[in-house]
């Protein structure tokens, strides 16, 4: 099954430390997102990756960052930087650069006390 | 500045009681506005992508439609199971590429 995986499903963490958000898709697909999803807010846009080896800051990038040397995987890092982690963190994938829909993985709930 | 905006913010329909969502934008030169859905706890869900100003599709209770400042989800006889939070999302094209930018949601409960 083609899809996109996001580990692990929780995750809690200490304040002051950094941590890595794991996403991985096998839909062959160019273009990589993460989102950060709060109560009653839409998803802000954290990074995203239209290549390999090339990612852009999207609205929200203070405090994290990320790699892209897959095409299967980008992985986000919350660092002990970003000063609100705490939050349901959602990843997605695209074919191409052009009007296509996005796939989500299932999300990342990261509590940081 | 919200470029999309939803509403309204929560709706509580009655198993049957067909309603509406209201999705607008102020973004120029669209070049395709999504609807998802999304149940607790979970990623979205495409549901479906319409280009151009009086297209139109369905999908089994859900109709999305789109003018030239808004699209609307139409649920008809909705299910309990329908309920969920509702999202749309229009490219918005940046540094190159195409990104999608989301409005906050409207989250949907039928009741039985």
């Amino acid at each position: 099954d083609g899809g996109i995986t996001q580990s692990p499903k929780y995750l809690f963490r200490k304040e002051g430390q950094n941590v890595t958000l794991s996403c991985e898709q096998n839909l062959n697909h160019d273009a990589m997102y993460w989102y950060r999803q709060d109560p009653g807010q839409g998803l802000r846009l954290i990074y995203y990756s239209q290549i390999v080896n090339d990612f852009q800051k999207g609205d929200i990038a203070e405090g994290y960052s990320v790699s892209r040397e897959k095409k299967e995987s980008f992985p986000l890092t919350v660092t002990s930087a970003q000063k609100n982690p705490t939050a349901f963190y959602l990843c997605a994938s695209k074919t191409g650069q052009g009007n296509h829909e996005q796939y989500f993985g299932p999300g990342t709930r990261l509590t940081v006390t | 500045e919200d470029q999309v905006t939803q509403s309204p913010e929560a709706l509580r329909l009655q198993e049957g009681e067909s309603s509406s969502l209201n999705c607008s934008y102020t973004v120029s030169g669209l070049r395709g506005l999504f609807w998802y859905r999304q149940d607790p706890g979970k990623g979205p869900e495409f549901l479906f992508t319409l280009y151009s100003a009086g297209e139109e599709k369905e999908k089994e209770r859900l109709k999305a439609t789109l003018t030239k400042k808004e699209s609307f989800l139409h649920i008809t006889a909705p299910k309990p199971e329908d309920s969920a939070t509702y999202l749309c999302a229009v490219q918005v094209f940046t540094g190159g590429s195409y990104i999608p930018t989301f409005g906050r949601g409207t989250s949907l409960i039928v009741h039985p």
